[in-house]
């Protein structure tokens, strides 16, 4: 099955700076790679995706790039703001129907 | 449009105790999913439903059954709790076809197993 590492896990920043979280995944047959992030108390929520035939995808504050060749992604953050202080979980497709997700990174911003 | 519904939010269970967590979607989606989330493990599919009337394993399936009731509702049942089973549980539903695997998740439910 796809085993998906994420690293670091835990990351503090400084208000208005960026964040970097990178994942790596092993199964090159997996084609879609989601970013959930998950504030405390509530489930998991998509808030990026890239499918495997894109290296770069953004969304105002956020992106995502992919290497599809090393078998890694990132999340970036930048401009980073207080409500973005949560878990941030990546995942990538396995099978026809699954997510592999990682351990989850702890993103702390620091006001 | 209340999306993913879980019931309880919260149990308590004495070891060999049984109980149904529950979950229900409004949004007409065929996928459904039930994981648990422990420290420092991420998310970790227990059971899956890729459409009514079809159930399949998931990474730790030991230990729960699982009810695809209709396209709406999927139980999770433990039969005999054991303490190794107290965590967050997130039940699932999925939009999209082919590639595209966009879950969205409920609450979760906490259980304690003592």
């Amino acid at each position: 099955g796809e085993n998906v590492e994420q690293h670091p896990s835990t990351l503090s920043v400084q208000e208005g700076d960026s964040a970097v979280i990178k994942c790596t995944y092993s199964d090159s047959a997996s084609n879609y790679f989601p970013w959930y992030k998950q504030e405390l108390g509530k489930g998991p929520q998509l808030i990026i995706d890239i499918r495997s035939n894109v290296g770069e995808k953004k969304d105002q504050r956020i992106a995502v790039t992919l290497n599809k060749t090393a078998k890694h992604f990132s999340l970036h953050i930048t401009e980073t703001q207080p409500e973005d202080s949560a878990v941030y979980f990546c995942a990538a497709t396995y099978g026809n129907n699954r997510l592999a997700f990682g351990k989850g990174n702890q993103v702390v911003v620091i006001p | 449009n209340a999306g993913v519904t879980q019931t309880p939010k919260f149990q308590v269970l004495k070891t060999g105790q049984s109980m149904t967590l529950q979950c229900a979607q409004d949004m007409n989606h065929n996928s459904m999913y039930w994981y648990r989330q422990d420290p420092g493990m991420g998310l970790r599919l227990i059971y899956y439903s890729a459409s009514e009337g079809t159930t399949d394993k998931g990474e730790v399936p030991n230990g729960y059954n699982v009810s695809r009731l209709n396209k709406r509702e999927f139980s999770l049942r433990l039969e005999s709790a054991a303490p190794s089973q107290t965590s967050v549980y997130f039940c699932a539903s999925r939009v999209g076809t082919g590639y595209k695997n966009i879950q969205y998740f409920g609450a979760g439910t906490r259980l304690s197993v003592l």
